[in-house]
Protein backbone atom coordinates (compact mmCIF):
# COMPACT_ATOMS: atom_id res chain seq x y z
CA UNK A 1 0.00 0.00 0.00
CA UNK A 2 1.10 3.40 -0.75
CA UNK A 3 1.74 5.94 2.54
CA UNK A 4 3.42 9.30 3.14
CA UNK A 5 5.55 9.73 6.16
CA UNK A 6 6.41 12.85 7.59
CA UNK A 7 8.09 12.22 10.98
CA UNK A 8 8.27 15.34 12.51
CA UNK A 9 4.93 17.35 13.24
CA UNK A 10 6.77 20.43 14.39
CA UNK A 11 10.01 21.96 13.38
CA UNK A 12 10.78 25.00 15.35
CA UNK A 13 13.86 26.86 13.41
CA UNK A 14 15.74 29.82 13.45
CA UNK A 15 15.50 32.84 11.01
CA UNK A 16 18.65 32.12 8.91
CA UNK A 17 19.06 28.83 9.90
CA UNK A 18 18.83 26.33 6.97
CA UNK A 19 15.55 23.93 7.02
CA UNK A 20 14.98 20.73 6.13
CA UNK A 21 11.87 18.80 6.74
CA UNK A 22 11.61 15.18 6.04
CA UNK A 23 9.35 13.08 3.62
CA UNK A 24 9.49 8.86 3.10
CA UNK A 25 7.02 7.13 0.83
CA UNK A 26 6.01 3.65 0.22
CA UNK A 27 5.37 2.70 -2.97
CA UNK A 28 6.23 0.25 -5.36
CA UNK A 29 6.78 1.49 -8.81
CA UNK A 30 7.70 5.36 -9.71
CA UNK A 31 5.57 8.07 -7.90
CA UNK A 32 5.29 11.54 -8.18
CA UNK A 33 5.94 13.77 -5.21
CA UNK A 34 4.82 16.70 -4.33
CA UNK A 35 4.83 19.25 -1.46
CA UNK A 36 1.92 21.45 -0.51
CA UNK A 37 1.70 24.37 1.43
CA UNK A 38 -0.40 26.12 3.54
CA UNK A 39 0.22 29.92 5.23
CA UNK A 40 -1.66 31.01 8.32
CA UNK A 41 -5.34 31.54 7.28
CA UNK A 42 -5.31 31.08 3.80
CA UNK A 43 -5.66 27.71 1.36
CA UNK A 44 -3.63 24.66 0.61
CA UNK A 45 -1.52 25.39 -2.07
CA UNK A 46 1.92 23.43 -4.21
CA UNK A 47 5.17 24.63 -3.53
CA UNK A 48 6.75 22.04 -5.87
CA UNK A 49 6.79 19.36 -7.59
CA UNK A 50 9.94 16.37 -8.51
CA UNK A 51 8.85 16.21 -12.06
CA UNK A 52 9.60 19.80 -12.50
CA UNK A 53 13.15 20.00 -10.51
CA UNK A 54 12.66 23.79 -9.68
CA UNK A 55 13.20 26.12 -6.66
CA UNK A 56 10.30 27.71 -5.22
CA UNK A 57 10.67 30.61 -2.64
CA UNK A 58 14.35 29.28 -1.75
CA UNK A 59 12.95 25.63 -1.52
CA UNK A 60 14.23 22.71 -3.21
CA UNK A 61 13.39 18.86 -2.80
CA UNK A 62 15.31 16.35 -4.74
CA UNK A 63 13.41 12.14 -4.99
CA UNK A 64 15.83 9.39 -3.75
CA UNK A 65 14.33 6.67 -5.13
CA UNK A 66 16.74 4.40 -2.95
CA UNK A 67 15.83 5.85 0.17
CA UNK A 68 12.33 6.56 -1.13
CA UNK A 69 12.73 9.84 0.42
CA UNK A 70 11.33 13.25 -0.99
CA UNK A 71 13.21 16.02 1.62
CA UNK A 72 12.06 19.46 1.11
CA UNK A 73 15.26 21.95 2.41
CA UNK A 74 15.93 25.56 2.35
CA UNK A 75 19.52 26.88 3.50
CA UNK A 76 17.92 29.96 5.29
CA UNK A 77 14.56 30.01 6.33
CA UNK A 78 12.88 33.16 7.10
CA UNK A 79 10.00 34.14 9.24
CA UNK A 80 7.43 34.36 6.12
CA UNK A 81 8.61 30.53 6.02
CA UNK A 82 6.10 29.80 8.74
CA UNK A 83 3.44 27.36 7.42
CA UNK A 84 2.12 24.14 7.80
CA UNK A 85 4.05 21.84 5.03
CA UNK A 86 2.80 18.54 3.44
CA UNK A 87 4.04 16.07 0.85
CA UNK A 88 2.03 14.51 -1.01
CA UNK A 89 2.47 11.42 -3.31
CA UNK A 90 0.37 10.23 -6.42
CA UNK A 91 0.90 7.09 -8.05
CA UNK A 92 1.44 6.67 -11.93
CA UNK A 93 -2.18 4.77 -12.31
CA UNK A 94 -4.05 6.97 -9.89
CA UNK A 95 -6.99 9.53 -11.28
CA UNK A 96 -5.17 12.15 -11.62
CA UNK A 97 -6.84 14.58 -8.43
CA UNK A 98 -5.86 12.04 -6.23
CA UNK A 99 -3.04 12.37 -3.98
CA UNK A 100 -1.77 11.23 -0.64
CA UNK A 101 -0.47 13.31 1.91
CA UNK A 102 1.30 13.09 4.86
CA UNK A 103 0.35 14.20 8.24
CA UNK A 104 2.34 17.25 7.67
CA UNK A 105 4.64 19.56 9.57
CA UNK A 106 4.72 22.94 11.33
CA UNK A 107 7.40 25.10 10.56
CA UNK A 108 7.87 27.63 13.06
CA UNK A 109 10.68 30.72 12.08
CA UNK A 110 11.55 32.23 14.85
CA UNK A 111 13.40 35.55 14.40
CA UNK B 1 -9.68 33.81 -13.11
CA UNK B 2 -11.22 33.11 -10.08
CA UNK B 3 -10.59 30.13 -7.53
CA UNK B 4 -11.68 27.34 -6.24
CA UNK B 5 -14.51 28.22 -3.62
CA UNK B 6 -16.70 26.45 -1.21
CA UNK B 7 -19.69 26.66 0.79
CA UNK B 8 -20.90 27.06 3.38
CA UNK B 9 -17.43 27.60 5.63
CA UNK B 10 -18.98 26.36 8.48
CA UNK B 11 -21.91 24.08 9.50
CA UNK B 12 -23.19 21.98 12.16
CA UNK B 13 -25.40 19.02 12.14
CA UNK B 14 -26.94 16.07 14.48
CA UNK B 15 -25.59 12.35 14.01
CA UNK B 16 -27.41 10.78 11.63
CA UNK B 17 -28.44 13.63 9.42
CA UNK B 18 -27.23 14.52 5.76
CA UNK B 19 -25.21 17.36 4.59
CA UNK B 20 -24.41 18.51 0.73
CA UNK B 21 -21.48 20.56 0.75
CA UNK B 22 -20.85 22.78 -2.75
CA UNK B 23 -18.38 23.53 -4.45
CA UNK B 24 -17.37 26.05 -7.72
CA UNK B 25 -14.20 24.64 -9.66
CA UNK B 26 -11.70 27.54 -10.97
CA UNK B 27 -12.15 28.77 -14.60
CA UNK B 28 -11.35 26.44 -16.77
CA UNK B 29 -11.07 23.45 -14.64
CA UNK B 30 -13.15 19.93 -15.46
CA UNK B 31 -11.94 17.88 -13.16
CA UNK B 32 -12.93 18.03 -8.92
CA UNK B 33 -11.29 16.21 -6.18
CA UNK B 34 -12.69 15.98 -2.73
CA UNK B 35 -10.91 15.61 0.10
CA UNK B 36 -11.37 14.77 4.13
CA UNK B 37 -8.98 16.69 6.64
CA UNK B 38 -9.32 15.20 10.68
CA UNK B 39 -8.12 17.78 13.00
CA UNK B 40 -4.09 17.23 12.64
CA UNK B 41 -3.62 14.76 10.12
CA UNK B 42 -3.10 15.01 6.43
CA UNK B 43 -6.09 15.50 3.46
CA UNK B 44 -7.48 12.00 2.71
CA UNK B 45 -9.04 11.89 -0.97
CA UNK B 46 -12.99 11.02 -0.86
CA UNK B 47 -13.25 10.48 -4.78
CA UNK B 48 -12.70 12.59 -8.20
CA UNK B 49 -15.22 13.79 -10.85
CA UNK B 50 -14.49 14.35 -14.44
CA UNK B 51 -17.33 15.21 -16.65
CA UNK B 52 -19.74 14.27 -14.63
CA UNK B 53 -19.03 10.87 -13.81
CA UNK B 54 -17.19 9.77 -10.39
CA UNK B 55 -13.26 8.84 -11.73
CA UNK B 56 -11.65 7.73 -8.83
CA UNK B 57 -12.78 6.87 -4.88
CA UNK B 58 -10.58 6.08 -1.96
CA UNK B 59 -11.65 4.28 1.21
CA UNK B 60 -14.64 5.90 2.10
CA UNK B 61 -17.98 4.29 2.68
CA UNK B 62 -20.81 4.86 0.20
CA UNK B 63 -22.58 6.99 2.07
CA UNK B 64 -20.45 9.62 0.87
CA UNK B 65 -21.04 10.35 -3.13
CA UNK B 66 -20.91 13.00 -5.25
CA UNK B 67 -22.45 14.90 -8.18
CA UNK B 68 -20.43 17.31 -11.02
CA UNK B 69 -22.66 19.61 -12.55
CA UNK B 70 -22.15 20.69 -16.89
CA UNK B 71 -20.46 23.75 -15.21
CA UNK B 72 -18.20 21.81 -13.54
CA UNK B 73 -19.20 22.61 -10.30
CA UNK B 74 -19.81 20.03 -7.61
CA UNK B 75 -21.81 18.47 -4.49
CA UNK B 76 -20.00 16.17 -1.52
CA UNK B 77 -23.18 14.61 0.31
CA UNK B 78 -22.76 12.54 3.29
CA UNK B 79 -25.71 10.36 4.47
CA UNK B 80 -26.19 9.17 7.99
CA UNK B 81 -23.44 11.27 9.57
CA UNK B 82 -21.47 10.05 12.44
CA UNK B 83 -19.22 11.74 14.77
CA UNK B 84 -15.88 10.72 12.89
CA UNK B 85 -17.09 12.83 9.75
CA UNK B 86 -16.20 15.71 11.55
CA UNK B 87 -13.91 17.36 9.73
CA UNK B 88 -12.47 19.96 7.12
CA UNK B 89 -13.47 18.81 3.18
CA UNK B 90 -11.72 20.21 0.54
CA UNK B 91 -12.50 21.06 -2.93
CA UNK B 92 -9.92 20.52 -5.51
CA UNK B 93 -10.31 21.29 -8.89
CA UNK B 94 -7.68 20.65 -12.24
CA UNK B 95 -7.84 20.03 -16.11
CA UNK B 96 -6.94 17.16 -16.47
CA UNK B 97 -3.48 16.27 -17.89
CA UNK B 98 -0.36 15.47 -16.53
CA UNK B 99 1.63 18.55 -15.32
CA UNK B 100 -1.52 20.51 -14.43
CA UNK B 101 -1.81 21.59 -11.07
CA UNK B 102 -4.75 21.29 -8.54
CA UNK B 103 -6.14 24.10 -6.79
CA UNK B 104 -7.65 23.81 -3.77
CA UNK B 105 -10.67 25.51 -2.07
CA UNK B 106 -10.31 26.81 1.72
CA UNK B 107 -12.88 24.47 2.52
CA UNK B 108 -15.72 23.62 4.36
CA UNK B 109 -15.85 22.53 8.45
CA UNK B 110 -18.26 20.45 9.46
CA UNK B 111 -19.06 19.33 13.18
CA UNK B 112 -21.50 16.40 13.78
CA UNK B 113 -23.03 16.90 17.09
Amino acid sequence: AQRVTQPEKLLSVFKGAPVELKCNYSYSGSPELFWYVQYSRQRLQLLLRHISRESIKGFTADLNKGETSFHLKKPFAQEEDSAMYYCALKGRTDSWGKLQFGAGTQVVVTP
Amino acid sequence: ETGVTQSPTHLIKTRGQQVTLRCSSQSGHNTVSWYQQALGQGPQFIFQYYREEENGRGNFPPRFSGLQFPNYSSELNVNALELDDSALYLCASSSRGAGNTIYFGEGSWLTVV
